[in-house]
């Protein structure tokens, strides 16, 4: 099992809708979570970071965390084209020396 | 701040010659990381250093890849000899106190 899993998609979404993205990972005791954004051709970007189980809002995006379940999501509300891009879940563990792992990246395909 | 800078942007070489890549990051970041990223095995950090020591470096695939960080504002990743399979895009990346990662543009490195 991979330590950090995501579906890699596409995730089709009309433009205003919802994206919903999923992330599982391995339990490794302290942890905390982000998601970075990646255009095609270009580097990963910091969207958000979460901590703490529950949800985090940073405007149009959403993070929610279940540690019990081992689940990390995003939600992107009102989704544009400019939101097309790969996400990409990322988990520190403490206990692996602060090491950043990512999962697979799920791409995101809004259509107008 | 003009981030991370990475060079070449590009680089196409031939199987068995050597490789290499350049970053500079972010004046004041103590921590620097390098990853690779792959369509079959995503983004993995190979190496990173603290304060230019290297921390570690159990991501580095084979004894081919060496990376060094002579001083804060420079470090190199060497691949030789080069092979087919180090084809991917090299990403170095700084943070302050293992806080949020800022990435450089990339390398695309393709190896013939």
């Amino acid at each position: 099992q991979k330590e950090v899993e995501q579906n890699s998609g596409p995730l089709s979404v009309p433009e205003g809708a919802i994206a919903s993205l999923n992330c599982t990972y391995s339990d490794r005791g302290s942890q905390s979570f982000f998601w970075y954004r990646q255009y095609s051709g270009k580097s990963p970007e910091l969207i958000m970071s979460i901590y703490s189980n529950g949800d985090k809002e940073d405007g149009r995006f959403t993070a929610q965390l279940n540690k019990a379940s081992q689940y990390v999501s995003l939600l992107i509300r009102d989704s544009q084209p400019s939101d097309s891009a790969t996400y990409l879940c990322a988990v520190n563990w403490e206990a692996a020396g602060n090491k950043l792992t990512f999962g697979g990246g799920t791409r995101v395909l809004v259509k107008p | 701040d003009a981030g991370v800078i990475q060079s070449p942007r590009h680089e196409v070489t031939e199987m068995g010659q050597e490789v290499t890549l350049r970053c500079k990051p972010i004046s004041g970041h103590d921590y620097l990381f390098w990853y690779r990223q792959t369509m079959m095995r995503g983004l993995e950090l190979l190496i990173y250093f603290n304060n230019n020591v290297p921390i570690d470096d159990s991501g580095m695939p084979e004894d081919r890849f060496s990376a060094k960080m002579p001083n804060a504002s420079f470090s190199t990743l060497k691949i030789q000899p080069s092979e087919p399979r180090d084809s991917a895009v090299y990403f170095c990346a700084s943070s302050f106190r293992q806080g949020r990662r800022y990435f450089g543009p990339g390398t695309r490195l393709l190896v013939l």
